[in-house]
């Protein structure tokens, strides 16, 4: 496609609930990069995967937390077991990959736990 | 400790007027972002820099790496340009992860 598809745009759920969330890159990018933005924070990153190279998930808070990209495409971010603290909205962005490229983010998803 | 601070963090501005919007940070980079979140929280990339100054449109973005300070400016603002200013920077001793400011919150009245 011609931007970074996320989906869903909303997720309200249940507090211990598991959850998927869904990236789609523009095609070609190499780069794969998932942020957290909390209610009046600043984007907190979770997870950064670069082409076949293992993911660098130095990002994500907990170990409910967990990341796949199948064949360097489509990205799942899952939460397993959500607390109300993961209510956020979740962004995903992708790149060609190097430092003199930059880069392009989806429009989110809003987690809300209940 | 935040690597990347801007300033300031909430401008109010008449329609028309010249903006400065500042971003300072404490590590070595490969590259600085400019990033423009709107209300409904889409984020587009503006510019991105690694020496100089860059122009589109009425943004004009500059950086000056040896006293790690960068500034977006916006001329002859309008309603439109609200929104929330991001500046983020891609330290040069990883490839992975990008510090991030926590925003300018922008608003230009009519």
């Amino acid at each position: 496609g011609a931007g970074v598809s996320q989906s869903p745009s909303n997720k309200v759920t249940e507090k211990g609930k598991d959850v998927e969330l869904r990236c789609d890159p523009i095609s070609g990018h190499t780069a794969l990069y998932w942020y957290r933005q909390s209610l009046g924070q600043g984007l907190e990153f979770l997870i950064y995967f670069q082409g076949n190279s293992a993911p660098d998930k130095s990002g994500l808070p907990s170990d409910r937390f967990s990341a796949e990209r199948t064949g360097g495409s489509v990205s799942t971010l899952t939460i397993q077991r959500t607390q109300q603290e993961d209510s956020a909205v979740y962004l995903c962005a992708s790149s060609a990959g190097t430092v003199f490229y930059g880069y392009t983010f989806g429009s989110g998803t809003r987690l809300t736990v209940v | 400790k935040n690597e990347v601070e801007q300033s300031p963090q909430n401008l109010t501005a008449q329609e028309g007027e010249f903006i400065t919007i500042n971003c300072s940070y404490s590590v070595g980079i490969s590259a600085l972002h400019w990033l423009q979140q709107h209300p409904g929280g889409g984020i587009v990339s503006l510019f991105m820099l690694s020496s100089g100054k860059k122009k589109h449109g009425r943004l004009i973005a500059t950086i000056n790496i040896q006293e790690k300070h960068s500034s977006l400016h916006i001329t002859a603002s309008h309603p439109r340009d609200s929104a929330v200013y991001i500046c983020a920077v891609r330290p040069s001793n990883t490839g992975n992860q990008f510090y991030f400011g926590t925003g300018t919150s922008l608003t230009v009245i009519p």
